[in-house]
């Protein structure tokens, strides 16, 4: 099955600063790369996703990036803010429901 | 529109003990899936329902069973609860059936003694 790894498991940055959050897959036939946003003792929220079909996408202060051929894809957090402290969770999936996660990136930003 | 909820909220068991976890979702969506998080380990998936009728094994299936009750519910039951079951339980639902936006319940915490 489909195994994500995440890096790093902690990050600590200064506010303002940019966070780079990076993510590998080992599944060629995933497809879909979603990114959570998980506040202490509250659900995960998606802040952003890509399709394979697809190299990159922003959201205002959020963008992120996918390289199929190395099978890696990462999140860009700029401008950082103290609402941004939370932890960020990748995923891949297939069309076949099975969603993988990666163990999870604690960020800090630092006022 | 409540989207995805859960009860319990807190549950503490015994070794061996049952219980059954209850979702529901109000987004007419077809997918649900349980997940369990535990620390550093991010989530992962016990079982999904691409669509009602339909369960599958996701990566950690063993000690629970499911049960698409309909559309709108999804349980999750645990026959004989063991202490690595300790863990917090969330249920998922999307639109579609594979590569879509999950939305996630508030979670259960639980813990077996």
């Amino acid at each position: 099955g489909e195994n994500v790894e995440q890096h790093p498991s902690t990050l600590s940055v200064q506010e303002g600063d940019s966070a780079v959050i990076k993510c590998t897959y080992s599944d060629s036939a995933s497809n879909y790369f979603p990114w959570y946003k998980q506040e202490l003792g509250k659900r995960p929220q998606l802040i952003i996703d890509i399709r394979s079909n697809v190299g990159e996408k922003k959201d205002q202060r959020i963008a992120v990036t996918l390289n199929k051929t190395a099978k890696h894809f990462s999140l860009h957090i700029t401008e950082t803010q103290p609402e941004d402290s939370a932890v960020y969770f990748c995923a891949a999936s297939t069309y076949n429901n099975d969603m993988r996660f990666g163990a999870g990136t604690r960020l800090t930003v630092k006022p | 529109n409540a989207g995805v909820t859960q009860t319990p909220k807190f549950q503490v068991l015994k070794t061996g003990q049952s219980m059954t976890l209850q979702c529901a979702q109000d987004m007419n969506h077809n997918s649900m899936y349980w997940y369990r998080q535990d620390p550093g380990m991010g989530l992962r998936l016990i079982y999904y329902s691409a669509s009602e009728g339909t369960t599958d094994k996701g990566e950690v299936p063993n000690g629970y069973n499911v049960s698409r009750l309909n559309k709108r519910e999804f349980s999750l039951r645990l026959e004989s609860a063991a202490p690595s079951q300790t863990s917090v339980y969330f249920c998922a639902s999307s639109a579609l059936s594979g590569g879509d936006e999950q939305f996630f319940g508030p979670g259960t915490r639980l813990t077996v003694l």
